[in-house]
């Protein structure tokens, strides 16, 4: 059975950081893209960053650029998302989920999520 | 704003059909596959289409998919009080270099 499940959200101050991570297992984790998705209070969901299976190519969303960085460790079939110089804007349920790419001819379909994990990011 | 455009809201009976569509761009739809994802706020998030048509095992056929150019569309007969939820249409946008979502679907089963 697949399972992806985050931790690591919390509240924190604006210009603060946190680190979530996400553990899956039930399927070969080195060989899938990895995403993070978020939405905030009454919004839709919002991709915000991706990781290839390898971790050689990574993407993020405009609005985190420079601020967030997704990394991954195929020996712990683990996936973080490393969350620097928070705004309240980034106050989201943060989900993971297997997939998020496509080519011109493949796509990873963001298939499998976890159950999410809520960030606040307030004084 | 969504790269991907969905209408906000659609509505039907039980029983009916339903379609959700999904406008884009030749940079995402028109040159990728198409997902729709079901979302009930609050809980994990369910893949229902991939690859524009295909449906994962479990999803029941009266959930379908469609694309045509640079827009995609969903279909459900067959209508349930349990298919109310939000649905988000989404692919690959190379010219972003960005997984993009739709603005998202409220269904609501009258």
């Amino acid at each position: 059975e697949v399972q992806v499940v985050e931790s690591g959200g919390g509240l924190v101050q604006p210009g603060g950081s946190l680190r979530l991570s996400c553990a899956a297992s039930g399927f070969t984790f080195s060989t899938y893209w990895m995403s993070w998705v978020r939405q905030a209070p009454g919004k839709g969901l919002e991709w915000v960053a991706n990781i290839k299976e390898d971790g050689s190519e990574r993407y993020y969303v405009d609005s985190v650029k420079g601020r967030f960085t997704i990394s991954r460790d195929n020996a712990k079939n683990s996936v973080y998302l490393q969350m620097n110089s928070l705004r309240a804007e980034d106050t989201a349920v943060y989900y993971c989920a297997r997939g998020g790419y496509c080519t011109t001819i493949s796509c990873w379909s963001l298939w499998y999520w976890g159950r999410g994990t809520p960030v606040t990011v307030s004084s | 704003q969504s790269v991907l455009t969905q209408p906000p809201s659609v509505s039907a009976a039980p029983g009916q059909r339903v379609t959700i569509s999904c406008s884009g761009s030749s940079s995402n739809i028109g040159n990728h596959y198409v997902s729709w994802n079901q979302h009930l706020p609050g809980t994990v998030p369910k893949l229902l289409i991939y690859e524009n048509n295909k449906r994962p095992s479990g999803i029941p056929d009266r959930f379908s998919g469609s694309k045509s150019g640079t827009s995609a569309t969903l279909g459900i007969t067959g209508l349930q009080t349990g298919d109310e939820a939000d649905y988000y249409c989404a692919t690959w946008d190379s010219s972003l270099s960005a997984w993009v979502f739709g603005g998202g679907t409220k269904l609501t089963v009258l």
